[in-house]
């Protein structure tokens, strides 16, 4: 039992280039989160998926789209990656309202 | 909407000692409250949770949380410090109400504790 996992662990990317960052969950969860952390900000919610063929725009989602591909899995694309969007990202999952557990974590960094 | 305020940057305590961090919310319905851990370089780790039920909540490590409805506070407590607790702590809020923003968490920005030996 894994948990979450997210992939790459790391990423450095050019002005306006494109990518994925790729997050799966092995608990079965119907709800699953992508979020932000900066520096003294906390983590900030991008999109959510509260359930299999659903998405939703959380606080930060200018510049990202996502994709819930089946239930397991949750990806997040950054189509022209600017200087702005070096952070770190982390996916969740959670069942419904409850608990939500989190993955490792994705290091961008844009240049 | 809903929000947390986490009103220390920065807690240093000596192992052995109890400490505190603080956490004050603001939500429209009833809160569902959570306290996560992060270690440098991981992701975030779930602490303890208030849903409902005895306002004294405890969870992993030894760590416990009081919920304060008159005070809008959910401060995370340990009675006696340890080195290895030295972390970034978050305290997070969800709105009980539902709707439109089911599921989602708002992060308080965190307060780095450090526990000196």
């Amino acid at each position: 039992n894994a948990g979450v996992t997210q992939t790459p662990k790391f990423q450095v990317l050019k002005t306006g280039q494109s990518m994925t960052l790729q997050c799966a969950q092995d608990m079965n969860h119907n709800s699953m989160y992508w979020y932000r952390q900066d520096p003294g900000m906390g983590l900030r919610l991008i999109y959510y998926s509260a359930s299999e063929g659903t998405t939703d725009k959380g606080e930060v989602p200018n510049g990202y789209n996502v994709s819930r591909l089946n239930k397991r899995e949750f990806s997040l694309r950054l189509e022209s990656a600017a200087p702005s969007q070096t952070s770190v990202y982390f996916c969740a999952s959670s069942e419904g309202i409850t608990t939500q557990y989190f993955g490792p974590g994705t290091r961008l960094l844009v240049l | 909407a809903q929000s947390v305020a986490q009103p220390e940057d920065q807690v240093n305590v000596a192992e052995g000692n109890p400490l505190t961090v603080k956490c004050t919310y603001s939500v429209s319905g009833n809160p569902y409250l959570f306290w996560y851990v992060q270690y440098p370089n991981r992701g975030l780790q779930f602490l303890l949770k208030y849903i409902t039920g005895d306002n004294l909540v405890k969870g992993s490590y030894g760590f416990e949380a009081e919920f304060n409805k008159s005070q809008t506070s959910f401060h995370l407590k340990k009675p006696s410090a340890l080195v290895s607790d030295s972390a970034l702590y978050f305290c997070a809020v969800r709105d009980g109400a539902g709707g439109t923003s089911y599921g989602k968490l708002t992060f308080g920005q965190g307060t780095i504790l450090t526990v000196h030996p």
